[in-house]
């Protein structure tokens, strides 16, 4: 049973179109991570979520941690092709230092 | 944030070698990390490595598969002993710069695979 529940596990759009990638867990976490990993190469860190209810925005990507801190979404409007690539949530769970990540949601921009 | 290195970024390895990855970073960190990541897979720690001390590894991952140095605070090296296909993966390195968050820098991996 993994800790961070992520999902959908992959989602295949046309460009244009927005997506919505949720990682959900039963634990508190101090903060939460969002990575976006492409074929060949390490993840690549997106944002750090720290605070319950906090909402990020980093050009067309909105990332949102729940008021528990126990979940948390990514949003990606208006889509493109330069978005496709695995999406990774992460994080520790209080009084821990180990990263626990989540399944990963592979998704695709159709052009 | 900081930069982090690889060596070899990829390998085509015998069945019962060993292949030793080397990890880099731009900066002093306590604590680095190595993960295994399995085609198609999300990421799993191997172990926690930091200067002075014994790995601390995962359940499933042993010493004598994976040994592990940390020499300083800028470098690692993980061993894949005795390989096997079924060690074929990405194996990444992975730093904590020590801030409040316990967010994590990545190298660019290793790929392996082991014919």
């Amino acid at each position: 049973t993994q800790l961070l529940e992520q999902s959908p596990q992959f989602l295949s759009i046309q460009e244009g179109e927005n997506l919505t990638v949720y990682c959900n867990s039963s634990s508190v976490f101090s903060s939460l991570q969002w990575y976006r990993q492409e074929p060949g190469e390490g993840p690549v860190l997106l944002v750090t979520v720290v605070t319950g209810g906090e909402v990020k925005k980093l050009k067309r990507l909105t990332f949102q941690f729940g008021d528990a801190r126990k979940d948390s979404s990514l949003h990606i409007t208006a889509a493109q092709p330069g978005d496709t690539g695995l999406y990774l949530c992460a994080g520790a769970p209080l009084g821990d230092y180990k990263l626990s990540f989540g399944a990963g949601t592979t998704v695709t921009v159709r052009a | 944030s900081a930069v982090i290195s690889q060596k070899p970024s990829r390998d085509i390895c015998q069945r019962g070698t060993s292949l030793t990855i080397q990890c880099q970073v731009d900066s002093q960190v306590t604590m680095m990390f190595w993960y295994r990541q399995q085609p198609g897979q999300s990421l799993t720690l191997i172990a926690t490595a930091n200067q002075g001390s014994e790995a601390t590894y995962e359940s499933g991952f042993v010493i004598d598969k994976f040994p592990i140095s940390r020499p300083n605070l800028t470098f690692s090296t993980l061993t894949v002993s005795n390989m096997s296909p079924e060690d074929s993966s990405i194996y990444l390195c992975s730093v904590d710069v020590g801030r409040s968050t316990d967010t994590q820098y990545f190298g660019p991996g290793t790929r392996l695979t082991v014919l």
